[in-house]
């Protein structure tokens, strides 16, 4: 398995302004996730972190809104830019662990509250 | 378009209750299947898989799920449930060879002890 930590784990922001959410594994992976899951509803894939190129955005989202970095095959960051009341979520990194394809692991996630 | 659903958004049972969550999918080619479970304040957690073989499946803490392919679904059970079940449960789909889950909605299980 794979033991994902993100940073923070919450945050209050005000509208306007810009989080980035830092998505740490402690082994190599291929694939990195990121999802989003607001109150009351279930996952939402944002976009796949690709190492070495631009990320690839699900239908919805751009990059613009939800720049990511994937610098190497153990870390990632997601941006939530320019913050309004309807970004308020839990925004959780996922990856699929190595040895064994399509087994999804999970962090801890992000809860952010804009204001 | 692909799609998980999950029969009941609610539930709650007793404890020592038998428990059996709903789960079906719309895609007709070979298909991963997984449930999820995420105890209050807490992350995600595999609960348990299918990728091929039996098609009952057991998992951690006493849940099993039956893939039966005719029906496209994936049901999870529990013979008697805990206090300690009190979660919500996801289930979710890879067609095929592709990494991407598409999850169901989730059902919130409330245990009354």
């Amino acid at each position: 398995s794979a033991v994902i930590s993100q940073k923070p784990s919450r945050d209050i922001c005000q509208r306007g302004t810009s989080l980035t959410i830092q998505c740490q594994v402690d082994s190599q992976v291929t694939m990195m996730f990121w999802y989003r899951q607001q109150p009351g509803q279930s996952l939402t894939l944002i976009a796949t972190a690709n190492q070495g190129s631009e990320a690839t955005y699900e239908s919805g989202f751009v990059i613009d809104k939800f720049p990511i970095s994937r610098p190497n095959l153990t870390f990632s960051t997601l941006t939530v830019s320019n913050m309004s009341p309807e970004d308020s979520s839990i925004y959780l990194c996922s990856v699929v662990g190595s040895g064994r394809a399509s087994e999804q692991f999970f962090g801890p996630g992000t809860r952010l509250t804009v204001l | 378009a692909q799609s998980v659903s999950q029969h009941n958004h609610h539930v709650i049972l007793s404890e020592a209750a038998s428990l059996e969550l709903g789960c079906n999918y719309s895609y007709g080619g070979t298909v991963n299947l997984f449930w999820y479970v995420q105890y209050p304040g807490q992350h995600l957690q595999l609960l348990l898989k299918y990728f091929s073989g039996d098609p009952l499946v057991k998992g951690i803490k006493g849940f099993e799920a039956e893939f039966i392919k005719s029906k496209f679904s994936f049901n999870l059970r529990k013979p008697s449930v805990q206090w300690s079940d009190t979660a919500e449960y996801f289930c979710a789909v890879i067609p095929d060879s592709n990494y991407q889950l598409i999850w169901g909605a989730g059902t919130k299980l409330i245990i009354k002890p």
